[in-house]
């Protein structure tokens, strides 16, 4: 398998433009979930998905974030605007399961300039 | 509130030296417990996993880990370190029943001496 795909890989782009971020879970999995990583705030669960339907969202920073899932191989993140401080590393992983451990992608670093 | 604790920011070992990360959990239940490590400009990678039965699990790389219920603690060990062991490491901790909704701790970054 070739495990969780996130794309792109790096995104730059200018304050108040639209950015979305890909991710394709590992087959199977019925759980996706988008993560942020930042230097003052580490690794902060944004939203989670099970069985294509978000569960928990409240981790999204506000109204200009949005996640959809419109099936089981695919998951966007859209910034929209985006802002400076939405630079960060965004993961996103998949899981299998109650209690199973999540796979995580390399990660998509967004820089807004 | 459920949190994670790695009291050490950065830790420094010789090659071949013996490691221990520390790791504090707080959580109402019994907890799922893991160790990922981050290597620069990659995703994370899962060590180890703690979910129930034996308090002493062993993970990939030579790496174990030990759950306290009494100390609240998941501590990361290897016996010899490797050059390539170089990297940051976050314990985390399973928020209900769901594996993949993790609270990470701040990380530990692991410099190893030639």
């Amino acid at each position: 398998d070739a495990g969780v795909i996130q794309s792109p890989r790096h995104e730059v782009t200018e304050m108040g433009q639209e950015v979305t971020l890909r991710c394709k879970p590992i087959s199977g999995h019925n759980s996706l979930f988008w993560y942020r990583q930042t230097m003052m705030r580490g690794l902060e669960l944004l939203i989670y998905f099970n069985n294509n339907v978000p569960i928990d969202d409240s981790g999204m920073p506000e109204d200009r974030f949005s996640a959809k899932m419109p099936n089981a191989s695919f998951s966007t993140l859209k910034i929209q605007p985006s802002e400076p401080r939405d630079s960060a590393v965004y993961f996103c992983a998949s899981s299998w399961g109650t209690g199973a451990e999540a796979f995580f992608g390399q990660g998509t670093r967004l820089t807004v300039v | 509130a459920q949190s994670v604790t790695q009291p050490d920011i950065h830790i420094t070992v010789s090659e071949g030296a013996s490691l221990e990360l520390r790791c504090n959990y707080s959580y109402g239940a019994t907890p799922y417990l893991f160790w990922y490590v981050q290597s620069p400009g990659q995703g994370l990678q899962l060590l180890l996993k703690y979910f129930s039965g034996d308090t002493l699990v062993q993970g990939i790389k030579g790496f174990e880990a030990e759950f306290k219920r009494s100390q609240s603690s998941f501590n990361l060990r290897k016996p010899s370190v490797h050059w390539s062991d170089a990297a940051e490491y976050f314990c985390a901790v399973g928020a209900g029943n769901q594996g993949g909704k993790l609270i990470f701790g701040q990380g530990t970054e692991l410099s190893v001496k030639p």
